[in-house]
């Protein structure tokens, strides 16, 4: 069955580095998405991405965030300048269609841990 | 998008069925309702999905009344490994980003 797949599966960096966090979709798929959860807090949207541009972006995903599918697999996200509260865990998702009710395949996702 | 509320948390027991209630006052013509399913440090992972009435699959019914303010997840004779938060979401063809509420955390006993 075909997944999502997400490296590294755990990242620890020093406050102020950049960190860039990949995400390979379904090869089919063509809507991306972002998403974080906090530890204990619930999962939070970030953007989605189709046709190599930014459909929509959450309040969360400031200047500090960028996103890119470099190649035809590849969709990463970068954070510039990491924060202490940039910790969490960072969800890649993919859907086949843009409609809400297509089903969004999530990755296993990379803990991220700022220092 | 409309606004769901569930039960932070719920206690079953082995070989139980386990009904969780997710109410969406608001919800608009062109809506439909999902559950998503959550264990510990992955991602959400589908499970079902229904405009009215009912729906069923290998995993899970979803019940909808006829004015869809509510919906209900059945699972069916839930084991430990059914251990895990639930989300109701509402979801539709004009956006396609899924926003999370707190879920139900469900607690599944020997």
């Amino acid at each position: 069955e075909p997944e999502v797949t997400q490296t590294p599966s755990h990242q620890v960096t020093q406050m102020g580095q950049e960190v860039i966090l990949r995400c390979v979709p379904i090869s089919n798929h063509l809507y991306f998405y972002w998403y974080r959860q906090i530890l204990g807090q619930k999962v939070e949207f970030l953007v989605s991405f189709y046709n190599n541009e930014i459909s929509e972006k959450s309040e969360i995903f400031d200047d500090q965030f960028s996103v890119e599918r470099p190649d035809g697999s590849n969709f990463t996200l970068k954070i510039r300048s990491t924060k202490l509260e940039d910790s969490a865990m960072y969800f890649c998702a993919s859907t086949e269609g843009g409609a809400g009710y297509n089903e969004q395949f999530f990755g296993p996702g990379t803990r991220l841990t700022v220092l | 998008l409309a606004k769901t509320t569930q039960p932070i948390s719920m206690d079953s027991y082995e070989g139980q069925e386990v009904n969780i209630t997710c109410s969406h006052n608001n919800i608009a013509t062109n809506d439909y309702i999902t559950w998503y399913q959550q264990f510990p440090s992955q991602g959400p992972r589908f499970i079902i999905q229904g405009y009215k009435t009912k729906v069923t699959n290998e995993v899970a019914s979803l019940f909808i009344p006829a004015d869809r303010k509510s919906s209900t997840l059945s699972l069916p004779r839930v084991s430990l490994s059914d251990t895990a938060v639930y989300y109701c979401l509402v979801v539709g063809g004009g956006y396609n980003k899924l926003i999370f509420g707190a879920g139900t955390r469900l607690a599944v006993h020997p």
